[in-house]
């Protein structure tokens, strides 16, 4: 089936630094991606949905100049958290979704400690 | 009004037992998909079944059934013959693309643990 590459799985940084999380289709070309949050024992969040090509669209209540999302590609899309701070820690997971009836593929989820 | 509602956050069934988590969820757009995801602890989210709201017939893939009630707006997931690995979270989750909102709206979960 298909596959989303999400790296890296688990990343630790001190607080103030920038992280980047990179989900990758494998093997399809994913015309939208969409980055959701899940903090401990919680369920998913979404937090954009972003277009190949365009700026993402925020969900209401995050920070799009904390959340820097970039679709370059078709198979590519980056989450940088910028300045992380401990509130940021949390597991972040991507899916993409192919073209036509589209099903949604999600990747094996980041986690994020900010100390 | 939450879209997607689990009213279980804990579940436990004897092994080889059948289980039902619940899911209602909250939609007035007439087409709408829902879905049934496990997480388990190493976090990623594995596809579990899809029903469609014009789908005639009630989904199944292998162990797993779901038990749509559209009038009652309500998808429940039936795990027949449960085994020590279906021990997990399980997410109920709705696409709305009528609205444009093709990403999926997740319910609050249900852990299922499976006892020996």
């Amino acid at each position: 089936g298909a596959v989303v590459s999400q790296h890296p799985s688990r990343v630790i940084c001190k607080s103030g630094t920038s992280v980047k999380i990179e989900c990758r289709s494998l093997d399809f070309q994913a015309t939208t991606m969409f980055w959701y949050r899940q903090f401990p024992k919680q369920s998913l969040m979404l937090m954009a949905t972003s277009n190949e090509g365009s700026k993402a669209t925020y969900e209401q209540g995050v920070e799009k100049d904390k959340f820097l999302i970039n679709h370059a590609s078709l198979t590519l899309s980056t989450l940088t958290v910028t300045s992380a701070h401990p509130e940021d820690s949390s597991f972040y997971i991507c899916s993409a979704r192919s073209r036509g009836p589209g099903e949604l593929f999600f990747g094996e989820g980041s986690r994020l400690t900010v100390l | 009004a939450q879209k997607i509602t689990q009213t279980q956050p804990g579940m436990f069934v004897q092994e080889k037992e059948a289980v039902t988590l619940d899911c209602t969820y909250d939609t007035s757009d007439p087409s709408y998909g829902l879905f049934w995801y496990k997480q388990p602890s190493s976090g990623e989210m594995i596809f579990l079944i899809y029903q469609g709201s014009y789908d005639q017939q009630n989904a199944t893939e292998g162990r797993y059934s779901l038990n749509f009630q559209k009038a009652r707006k309500s998808a429940n997931l039936v795990i027949s013959a449960s085994q020590l690995g279906d021990s997990a979270m399980y997410f109920c989750a709705m696409r709305e693309p009528d609205t444009g909102r093709r990403a999926l709206t997740f319910g609050s979960g249900t852990r299922l643990q499976v006892q020996p």
